[in-house]
C-alpha cells in the first residue's frame, strides 16, 4: 500500500491553463505539506495544512491554491499556468507539526509548455 | 531558520563506509537535525533524526559534537543500490508559519562496484 500517492505522475500543459494535482495519504497523519522541487534539485516548502488547516504559507503566487478536504488529502490548484510553474511537486505528510519525519509521494513532472 | 552546507558530491566503493558532513553554524536551541535521501524520479525518504551526541538505527548513525554546528551521517558498507542525494536539514520541532522549511542542494553520493 502506498502512503502517500498523489496523481498523475506527468501533467503536461499549455501556459494559462488551470491543473490539479491530488494527494493522498493512509498513514493517518495529521499534517500534510506541498514541496516544490526546481531544476537545481532545491527543495521547497510551498504549503503545510494541520488537521484541514492552513498553517505555513510561503511566498507562493496566489495562483497556487491548496485544498484540503480532509486531513487525509491535500490537493493543488494551479490557475494560469507559466513557464516557471515546471518543476516536481512532491506531497508530503507527517504524523504532526512537531518536527516529526515527513514522508514524501512520487512527485508529479509538471512541464508547462 | 538555519542554513545547511554539505559537499555537492561524494564517491566511494561498495562495503565502504561513508562519512557525511553537513554543516549548520547557526543552528538554535531548539532546531533538530533531519537526514533524508532521495532516488531518481522519487520523494525524499526519511533516514535519521537526532538532537545530540549519537543516534543510531538500522540504516545509519548520526553524529552530533557538543556545539551542534556539524553533524555527520555515517552510512556503514555502503552498496550501489545507496547511490542517491542526501539531504540535510535543520529545523525547530514546531514548523510554525514563521518558519522556512528549505532543503539544501544535498549531497550527491555515487558508489562504484
Amino acid at each position: 500500500d502506498t502512503a502517500v500517492s498523489q496523481t498523475p505522475k506527468y501533467l503536461v500543459t499549455q501556459m494559462g491553463n488551470d491543473k490539479s494535482i491530488k494527494c493522498e495519504q493512509n498513514l493517518g497523519h495529521d499534517t500534510m505539506y506541498w514541496y516544490k522541487q526546481d531544476s537545481k534539485k532545491f527543495l521547497k516548502i510551498m504549503f503545510s495544512y494541520n488537521n484541514k488547516e492552513l498553517i505555513i504559507n510561503e511566498t507562493v503566487p496566489n495562483r497556487f491554491s491548496p485544498k484540503s478536504p480532509d486531513k487525509a488529502h491535500l490537493n493543488l490548484h494551479i490557475n494560469s499556468l507559466e513557464l516557471g510553474d515546471s518543476a516536481v511537486y512532491f506531497c508530503a505528510s507527517s504524523l504532526s507539526t512537531g518536527g516529526s519525519p515527513l514522508h514524501f509521494g512520487n512527485g508529479t513532472r509538471l512541464t508547462v509548455t | 531558520l538555519a542554513k545547511t552546507t554539505q559537499p555537492i558530491s561524494m564517491d566511494s566503493y561498495e562495503g565502504q563506509e561513508v562519512n557525511i558532513t553537513c554543516s549548520h553554524n547557526n543552528i538554535a536551541t531548539n532546531d533538530y537535525i533531519t537526514w533524508y535521501q532521495q532516488f531518481p524520479s522519487q520523494g525524499p525518504r526519511f533516514i535519521i533524526q537526532g538532537y545530540k551526541t549519537k543516534v543510531t538505527n538500522e540504516v545509519a548513525s548520526l553524529f552530533i559534537p557538543a556545539d551542534r554546528k556539524s553533524s555527520t551521517l555515517s552510512l556503514p558498507r555502503v552498496s550501489l543500490s545507496d547511490t542517491a542525494v542526501y539531504y540535510c536539514l535543520v529545523g525547530p520541532r514546531q514548523y510554525s508559519s514563521a518558519s522556512k522549511i528549505i532543503f539544501g542542494s544535498g549531497t550527491r553520493l555515487s558508489i562504484r562496484p
